[in-house]
């Protein structure tokens, strides 16, 4: 039990075109849904928390207008990048946090994002 | 604010070595859990142990072992035994026991295992 699963897991686009990235909890309801991006060999960051029918809260210097992310029940939370450029280029990763006492977050399998 | 230090980039060993893989972290929470993850070349996560701050019980899975060290903001992390399988990148982590919780990762240790 407890899969995350992120769709696509490979993408590649244009500079100036807009990327959706799903996050599913395919066997819980995720209370909360993390986005973190990690950068080639460095550590993942956190960009934003997301609350089902709520507002996602954005961690200081993440563009919000840029990282659109929709929670809109509690098993999908999309990231969309907006007018990527080439410096958007990362892997992106979801977690979502199952329903608990515990801090229970399980880690999709991360997009790999490209931009050209 | 909370802080994780891997201060080990990268480490090799030859197999069968054991290996210890440190962690120090800080917060001002009194109670938070702390995690070790491990990111194989695919770049999916894998869920290695999750550790709450009242407990300070090392623990032993099989050839993994986690030292908790509360007076020295520690977390390490052991493979004894090692195998190539091993190789990856760990990442330790800490977050908060209540409120968001979000996680704040180390900077991640790159672990090669030479056969």
């Amino acid at each position: 039990g407890a899969v995350v699963s992120q769709h696509p897991s490979r993408v590649i686009c244009k500079s100036g075109t807009s990327v959706k990235i799903e996050c599913r909890s395919l066997d819980f309801q995720a209370t909360t849904m993390f986005w973190y991006r990690q950068f080639p060999k460095q550590s993942l960051m956190l960009m934003a928390t997301s609350n089902e029918g709520s507002k996602a809260t954005y961690e200081q210097g993440v563009e919000k207008d840029k990282f659109l992310i929709n929670h809109a029940s509690l098993t999908l939370s999309t990231l969309t990048v907006t007018s990527a450029h080439p410096e958007d280029s990362s892997f992106y990763i979801c977690s979502a946090r199952r329903g608990g006492a515990v801090n229970e977050q399980f880690f999709g399998p991360g997009t790999r994002l490209t931009v050209l | 604010a909370q802080k994780v230090t891997q201060a080990q980039t990268e480490i090799s060993v030859v197999e069968k070595e054991d290996v210890t893989l440190d962690c120090v972290y800080e917060t001002r929470d009194t109670t938070y859990y702390l995690f070790w993850y491990k990111q194989p070349p695919s770049g999916e996560l894998v869920f290695l142990i999750r550790r709450n701050s009242f407990d300070e019980q090392n623990e032993i899975s099989g050839r993994y072992s986690w030292n908790f060290q509360k007076s020295t903001s520690s977390f390490n992390f052991t493979i004894t035994a090692s195998q190539v399988v091993d190789s990856a990148v760990y990442f330790c982590a800490l977050s908060e026991a209540f409120g968001n919780e979000k996680l704040t990762f180390g900077t991640g240790t790159r672990l090669t295992i030479i056969p």
